[in-house]
């Protein structure tokens, strides 16, 4: 069974950057499809980004273009995502999520859902 | 980007009724790339529904999806104390997957 572990919270100034951590266990991080969706205070989710295995390449949410680096270490089966610029509006609850495939009915393609979720690490950007 | 509304923002129920919650996407989607997760304060979502209709390991049988093209719905026939909540939909229809902005199920 696949468990997501995140590493702590964490408090940064503005204009600093941030790098959380989501260890795999369970599975080997190559055999899966990471993404990232957080939750400011009060606020509904929103999907950072994420690996896609159709091409294998990460794709990023075009509100965070430039300023998010998702990355992975086979390694040691953890996936990182770092968050540069920090600014106020940044403070948030930041999810990794596994996503599941599924064979689409009469096709050789698969769709994606998020099915195994980390607990969330707090980020909060404070001077 | 497809846009999710969801609709109502919150839903005033007693335990017993039945809840029906709705997502409208911008533009057609298969109901393959449409999912449902529950939030409670504190903890990470889970999710609920894949595929629009399918539910996921453990979900009771209360919990049911449908729809397909831009209108989707979430039902839960008979509200239990531990189904109030928050929940979102979500697709993965293109490249750039979002998230509807929620409907919180509070008790009446």
């Amino acid at each position: 069974q696949v468990q997501l572990v995140q590493s702590g919270a964490e408090v940064k100034k503005p204009g600093a950057s941030v790098k959380v951590s989501c260890k795999v266990s369970g599975y080997t991080l190559t055999q899966l499809s990471m993404h990232w969706v957080r939750q400011a205070p009060g606020k509904g989710l929103e999907w950072m980004g994420g690996f896609n295995p159709e091409d294998g390449e990460t794709i990023y949410a075009q509100k965070f273009q430039g300023r998010v680096t998702m990355t992975e270490d086979t390694s040691t089966d953890t996936a990182y995502m770092e968050l540069s610029s920090l600014r106020f509006e940044d403070t948030a609850v930041y999810y990794c999520a596994k996503a599941a495939a599924n064979a689409l009915p009469f096709s050789p393609d698969y769709y994606y859902y998020m099915d195994v979720w980390g607990k969330g690490t707090t980020v909060t950007v404070s001077s | 980007e497809i846009v999710l509304t969801q609709s109502p923002g919150t839903l005033s129920l007693s335990p017993g009724e039945r809840a029906t919650l709705s997502c409208r996407a911008s533009q057609s989607i298969s109901s393959s790339y449409l999912a449902w997760y529950q939030q409670k304060p504190g903890q990470a979502p889970r999710l609920l529904i894949y595929g629009a209709s399918s539910r996921a390991t453990g979900i009771p049988d209360r919990f049911s999806g449908s729809g397909f093209g831009t209108d989707f719905t979430l039902t839960i026939s008979r509200l239990e104390p531990e189904d109030f909540a928050v929940y979102y939909c979500q697709q993965s229809g293109s490249l750039l997957w979002t998230f509807g902005q929620g409907t919180k199920v509070e008790i009446k």
